[in-house]
């Protein structure tokens, strides 16, 4: 199994809500990436974990709060985002990034959020 | 990392080789060569990589120039499914921890029937 499911696949919410993304891989893969894509534009990094531990984060603003709970659970908390948040957020898995040998980041296929 | 240059966009016929290019002139010793396609609303997806030998598997070829300082991803028998942007990177592969992809802009590959 080399799937990365995320949810919700829409979510459309305020600038007053809090929500939170989900992302679930089963692969066994111990590092865990955000990333952020906005329309017509390449994908960007948001933020890194490994081994359950935030390893990178990209200057991402506070209003959006990584979490992992566990080796196999991503989530990304929204809190007072702007519209110009609108995009489509992509987790992936790889796995471990520790080691030399070939490593391929899977992705799950996205939510896409709208800000209002 | 060594930044990349692609075309924008190509168009191949079905069922011909589509042949994409990359240009990675300050590539080091060290990085190897990254192919990713993102079809149109899905994440993206690996195809292969290269760090100086070709290299083949069921998606693609892959060949990097002796130099190192180019490389084609080669699609032998291109299907309207591969119409997607596909994305060309160089990245380290070390053991000094996970890290992220960094994509550029791609090249968006249409597929004509």
């Amino acid at each position: 199994d080399t799937e990365v499911t995320q949810t919700p696949k829409h979510l459309v919410m305020g600038m007053t809500n809090k929500k939170s993304l989900k992302c679930e891989q089963h692969m066994g893969h111990r590092a865990m990436y955000w990333y952020k894509q906005k329309a017509k534009k390449p994908p960007e990094l948001m933020f890194v974990y490994s081994y359950e531990k935030l390893s990178i984060n990209e200057s991402v603003p506070s209003r959006f709060s990584p979490e992992c709970p566990n080796s196999s659970l991503l989530n990304l908390h929204l809190h007072a985002l702007q519209p110009e948040d609108s995009a489509l957020y992509l987790c992936a898995s790889s796995q471990d990034g520790q080691t030399s040998v070939k490593e391929t980041q899977y992705f799950g296929p996205g939510t896409r959020l709208l800000v209002l | 990392d060594a930044k990349t240059t692609q075309p924008p966009s190509m168009d191949c016929a079905e069922g011909r080789a589509a042949n994409l290019p990359c240009n990675h002139s300050t590539i080091s010793g060290n990085e190897y060569v990254y192919w990713y396609r993102q079809i149109h609303s899905q994440g993206p997806q690996y195809i292969i990589h290269g760090l100086k030998n070709n290299e083949t598997n069921e998606m693609a070829s892959l060949i990097i120039t002796e130099d190192r300082k180019s490389s084609t991803l080669i699609l032998p028998h291109a299907t309207l499914r591969d119409t997607a942007v596909y994305y060309c990177i160089v990245r380290v592969r070390s053991g000094g921890g996970a890290d992220g992809l960094t994509f550029g802009k791609g090249t968006h590959l249409i597929i004509q029937p």
